[in-house]
């Protein structure tokens, strides 16, 4: 059973960049998708974009194209988000995912299992 | 404003019955198109409780089950237990964005 570690909380300073990384046991990292959802204090789930490890392509939420990149590390089997220029509405729970199989489509594909989550705090 | 969307709340009595809906369109929803469920516990991680639109994932109880119609999907919990109580999300792919989609969460309250 795959397990998506993710770092640990963070604090940061509006204008600043966080980045947060999500670790996956087992061997089969690049073969499926991972992706980040964030849900901000008492809201719902937003998708922020996805990694495909194998291929080195990531795609995002309009809202989050410019602001965000999602990479991989294959050799460390780690996920990453990056998120810039924060502000205060990007405190928020950050969750990777990975898509439950290989197949590189989102159209059909869901999200299992996922990471605990990151909570990043942006306040001055 | 979700492009999937449910309803804020349901309640129910111990042992009853309750559905909760997730409204698409033709551009998440439909014959191409699957539709996922997730129960998420305050403080957890979103847990998958239906994949597929109606395919329950080892562990998860049959009181669970989903189906989808034209461009709207249904969970139902059947027997509702105090241990259903929870968040739930429907989740889709729209296909103009080209983006993974959720509706806006339902909170389920046992009475």
């Amino acid at each position: 059973q795959v397990q998506l570690v993710q770092s640990g909380a963070e604090v940061k300073k509006p204008g600043s960049s966080v980045k947060v990384s999500c670790w996956a046991s087992g061997d089969t990292f690049s073969t499926y998708t991972f992706n980040w959802v964030r849900q901000a204090p008492g809201q719902g789930l937003e998708w922020m974009g996805r990694v495909i490890p194998f291929l080195d392509v990531s795609n995002y939420a309009q809202r989050f194209r410019g602001r965000a990149t999602i990479t991989a590390d294959k050799s460390t089997s780690t996920a990453y988000m990056e998120l810039a220029n924060l502000t205060s509405e990007d405190t928020a729970v950050y969750f990777c995912a990975r898509f439950g199989t290989p197949d590189t489509a989102m159209v059909k594909n869901w999200l299992d299992p996922w990471g605990q989550g990151t909570l990043v705090i942006v306040s001055s | 404003q979700s492009v999937l969307t449910q309803p804020p709340s349901v309640s129910g009595a111990p042992g009853q019955q309750v559905t909760i809906s997730c409204t698409g369109s033709t551009s998440t929803i439909g014959p191409f198109f699957d539709v996922h469920w997730y129960q998420q516990f305050p403080g957890t991680a979103p847990k998958l409780l239906i994949y597929g639109n109606d395919n329950r994932p080892s562990g998860v109880p049959d009181r669970f089950s989903a189906s989808k119609s034209g461009t709207s999907a249904s969970l139902v919990i059947t027997g509702l237990q105090a241990e259903d109580e929870a968040d739930y999300y429907c989740q889709a792919y729209e296909t103009g964005l080209g983006e993974v989609v959720f509706g806006g969460g339902t909170k389920l309250t046992v009475l």
